[in-house]
């Protein structure tokens, strides 16, 4: 069975600090891997998603970039850290291969910025 | 431009109603809908999807409605259990875009013993 793994489950860092998540897929290869992102009181927001290693798609400005060195590793990293970064941070994937965009997610990273 | 929109942030039923959470959208491309779970400090789990060809999907206590001429859907859970209790994402895609899911804000469910 596949199953998703992302780490630190928390953070609390102090802003300008640099920021390091990473998310594993096992069970499973070549998966369309995504980050997003849930703020207080807000929905879920795609942050970066990718087809392939390597590969990696903005869906919007910010402070922070992914990457994907491995087929099942993803990683989200900033440089310096903002106020507004806080938020829980989700690492999810789909198959690969034309589906109907079921999404399966990680437990979450809760990143606090001071 | 929020493209899925759940208006009510939060709903209060007793156990053993139904609950009737609301998701609107605007994207006319979107032909796939999903509604995801979602427990405190845990990830969102898929509970149900309707394709854009059908108008109604059921699967045990919950069926999702889908009005495409309203860019409408909700979910409907019955009867209502204290278990329910958690958030619920409204998302869709698009076939030309697959994968890439759009939520809504979500909606909080609290169900009442």
């Amino acid at each position: 069975s596949q199953t998703i793994h992302q780490w630190p489950a928390t953070l609390v860092q102090p802003v300008g600090s640099p920021l390091s998540l990473e998310c594993t897929v096992e069970g499973t290869s070549n998966p369309n891997l995504y980050w997003y992102r849930q703020a207080a009181g807000r929905g879920l927001q795609l942050l970066f998603y990718s087809v392939g290693i390597g590969q990696i798609s903005s869906e919007v400005p910010q402070n922070l970039s992914a990457s994907r060195p491995q087929d099942r590793q993803f990683i989200l990293s900033s440089k310096k850290l903002l106020l507004s970064d806080s938020g829980f941070y989700l690492c999810a994937w789909s198959k690969g291969q034309k589906n109907t965009g079921e999404l399966f997610f990680g437990e979450g990273s809760r990143l606090t910025v001071l | 431009d929020q493209q899925v929109k759940q208006n009510s942030p939060s709903l209060s039923v007793q156990e053993g109603r139904i609950s009737i959470l609301n998701c609107d959208y605007t994207n006319s491309m979107f032909d796939y809908f999903l509604w995801y779970k979602k427990y405190p400090a845990e990830g969102p789990t898929f509970l149900i999807s309707i394709s854009s060809i059908k108008d109604k999907n059921e699967d045990g206590r919950f069926t999702v409605f889908l009005n495409k001429s309203a860019k409408h859907l909700s979910l409907h859970i019955v009867p209502s259990q204290p278990g329910d209790s958690a958030v619920y994402f409204c998302a869709a895609s698009s076939s030309s875009n697959t994968g890439k899911l759009i939520f809504g804000q979500g909606t909080t469910l609290q169900v009442k013993p």
